[in-house]
């Protein structure tokens, strides 16, 4: 199985500032014969199923705010929030599609300093 | 618009079935995986397994000796069973759906039902 570790666990941030969540695949989610990263961000709010916010690592999901971004190749990706708002309050998780079982990460609790 | 209702029992004993059905309105239901994934309180989220809608399965190695997906695609519903349940099912349980790429259908999931929680206590 390719396990997905992300940190930190939890991180405040002020209105307006950056958050940057982190992820590392125990190996390499890149499949280099179409060189995509088989990895996915999702936002879960309380008491809300998950919701999709990125794939292939960077690509935004469809009315995604473009505040959101993914980057990163390989084993380490990153999620990034340019200027958090208070409705991006939530639990981050990252997930590799690459292989099954399709783990995810244990999450990142984001909220307002 | 697709949605993806679900229902099922919500209280369970040890050892019981645990038995959802997830209903897909809206949207195709052929080509894509529709999956089941759960989430135990507080905790982090959990792949179970998925179906296709002609009916291929693949379940998650740690639950499948436990776990039957299975699809009616007369209906546009699939199902969840999970025998011998314990207290460590105790979960929100979700069915999703699969999204379909350029590249392929992948196993990463667009659409959500809206959960169920499935409580095992004696």
């Amino acid at each position: 199985d390719i396990v997905m570790t992300q940190s930190p666990d939890s991180l405040a941030v002020s209105l307006g500032e950056r958050a940057t969540v982190n992820c590392r695949s125990s190996q390499s989610v890149l499949y280099t014969s179409n060189n995509k990263n088989y990895l996915a961000w999702y936002q879960q709010k309380p008491g809300q199923p998950p919701k999709l916010l990125i794939y292939w690592a960077s690509t935004r999901e469809s009315g995604v705010p473009d505040r959101f971004s993914g980057s990163g190749s390989g084993t380490d990706f990153t999620l990034t929030i340019s200027s958090l708002r208070p409705e991006d309050v939530a639990v981050y998780y990252c997930q590799q599609y690459y292989s099954t079982p399709p783990l995810f990460g244990g999450g990142t609790k984001v909220e307002i300093k | 618009q697709v949605q993806l209702q679900q229902w099922g029992a919500g209280l369970l004993k040890p050892s019981e079935t645990l038995s959802l059905t997830c209903a897909v309105y809206g949207g195709s239901f052929n080509g894509y995986h529709w999956g089941w994934i759960r989430q135990p309180p507080g905790k982090g989220l959990e792949w179970i397994g998925d179906i296709s809608h002609s009916g291929s399965t693949t379940y998650n190695p740690s639950l499948k000796s436990r776990v039957t997906i299975s699809v009616d695609t007369s209906k546009n519903q699939f199902s969840l069973r999970l025998t011998s349940v314990t207290a460590a099912d105790t979960a929100v349980y979700y069915c999703a759906r699969g999204v379909i790429t350029v590249l392929a259908t992948e196993r990463l999931y667009n659409y959500w039902g809206q959960g169920t929680l499935v409580t095992v206590s004696s």
